[in-house]
């Protein structure tokens, strides 16, 4: 099976500060990603498939990008409303997760 | 408007059954699989496995299979999971998610979770 480990696993920031979030797989990874965010207490939302598509309703600060065996969810400049945490999605196979991104207010 | 709704709160012994449901609505249930994700208390999600509910072709996580049941019934437009014999483990909470598209592909729309405590 394909692991998904992300980095880092938690991370402390402050509004307007570009944050970056990797996620390496453990072998090359043919087909795309996905990245979720989950507030507190709700259920997950979808911010990015094939990679870099941006679901729809997702602002634009939200990109994605990478290849292979590393992509990357970065936020441009960080709104109260994203501190949250992130999963990656491996879209082959059996579906995984990675273990997951905290952003906590710095 | 799409809507996954899933059934409530469930507070169980082990060694009991359980089944959960999640409710469709918004689009034809037939034409987009269904998945079950867990989140065990404040741990990351784990899938579960997947339904395609027009001929109930199901696939598992390796982690799961053998452990949970996933069907579907096209009448009533809802997706299942169940277990034959709960343990202390299984509490979680669970979601059931829409997949977009042909297998394997994103979530685009969640249930809003059921929570599945299991205590002796």
């Amino acid at each position: 099976d394909i692991q998904l480990t992300q980095s880092p696993s938690f991370l402390s920031a402050s509004v307007g500060d570009r944050v970056t979030i990797t996620c390496r797989a453990s072998q090359g990874v043919p087909s795309s990603l996905a990245w979720y965010q989950q507030i507190p207490g709700k259920a997950p939302k979808l911010l990015i498939y094939a990679t870099s598509t941006l679901q729809s309703g997702v602002p634009s600060r939200f990109s994605g990008s990478g290849s292979a065996t590393e992509f990357t969810l970065t936020i441009g400049s960080l709104q109260p409303e994203d501190f949250a945490t992130y999963y990656c999605q491996h879209l082959n196979n059996y579906l995984t997760f990675g273990g997951g991104t905290k952003v906590e207010v710095k | 408007e799409v809507q996954l709704v899933q059934s409530g709160t469930e507070v169980k012994k082990p060694g009991e059954s359980l089944k959960i449901s999640c409710k469709v609505s918004g689009y034809s249930f037939t034409s987009q699989w269904i998945a079950w994700v867990r989140q065990m208390p404040g741990k990351g999600l784990e899938w579960m496995g997947i339904i395609y509910p027009a001929d109930s072709d199901v696939r598992y996580s390796p982690s799961f299979q053998g452990q949970v049941s996933i069907s579907a019934d096209k009448s009533i437009t809802t997706a299942y999971l169940q277990w034959s014999s709960l343990k202390a483990s299984d509490t979680a909470i669970y979601y059931c998610a829409r997949q977009r598209g042909s297998y394997p592909s994103h979530f685009d729309y969640w249930g809003q979770g059921t929570l599945v405590t299991v205590s002796s």
